[in-house]
């Protein structure tokens, strides 16, 4: 089946400093890139729609000149946190659309990133 | 507003089946799907359903009434790493996924 990477799994970081994670699909081309954030306990929420060649459309409430996306290529999308804080300190998630299967395709899930901003 | 319902948490019996539902009220409707999450771990595929009915896969089966605003996912002869978040996701007319808050399902022996 398709696979989705995240690197790194695991980031911890000083207060202030920024932290870049990125997501590959590795035996398949993603037009659209998913960037979810997962609070402990609660459900996976939305912060952006990553397309190939453009500009990530930003969920509302999220700033983007804080999380900062890049969707250079058809398997590659990065997420920067940008002056990163401990309300910074989350799960990451991205999640990949095969570029074949269209609007309804599946979503493919990264492994998740783990961040703690001390 | 867009809207998706399920039970926050459930308890069943190894062995035994269980039935978490979803409701939705979306800005239409290009399909449901069912993900699985372990604590700390990235959601992973379950099902997809766009026509009413049931689909089975294995234990797993995904029921979906359009007309209802209603979904259930059965998981039948429960095991004890089926203990896990259930997430019930609605793709709405922007093709935008829409997502519940998830079902903790707890397996007791």
């Amino acid at each position: 089946g398709a696979v989705v990477s995240q690197h790194p799994s695991w980031v911890i970081c000083k207060s202030g400093t920024s932290v870049k994670i990125e997501c590959r699909s590795l035996d398949f081309q993603a037009t659209t890139m998913f960037w979810y954030r997962q609070f402990p306990k609660q459900s996976l929420m939305l912060m952006a729609t990553s397309n190939e060649g453009s500009k990530a459309t930003y969920e509302q409430g999220v700033e983007k000149d804080k999380f900062l996306i890049n969707h250079a290529s058809l398997t590659l999308s990065t997420l920067t946190v940008t002056s990163a804080h401990p309300e910074d300190s989350s799960f990451y998630i991205c999640s990949a659309r095969m570029a074949t299967s269209g609007d309804t395709g599946e979503l493919f899930f990264g492994e998740g990133s783990r961040l703690t901003v001390l | 507003g867009q809207n998706i319902d399920q039970p926050t948490e459930m308890t069943a019996t190894e062995g035994a089946i269980v039935q978490i539902n979803c409701t939705y009220q979306t800005s239409g409707f290009n399909g449901l799907f069912w993900y699985q999450q372990h604590a700390g771990e990235a959601p992973t595929f379950l099902s997809y359903n766009v026509l009413d009915g049931l689909e089975e896969k294995g234990r797993f089966s995904s029921f979906l009434s359009r007309s209802k605003g209603y979904s259930y996912l059965l998981l039948k002869e429960l095991q004890m790493k089926d203990s896990a978040s259930y997430l019930c996701a609605v793709l709405d007319s922007n093709y935008q996924l829409i997502w519940g808050a998830g079902t903790k399902l707890i397996i007791k022996p």
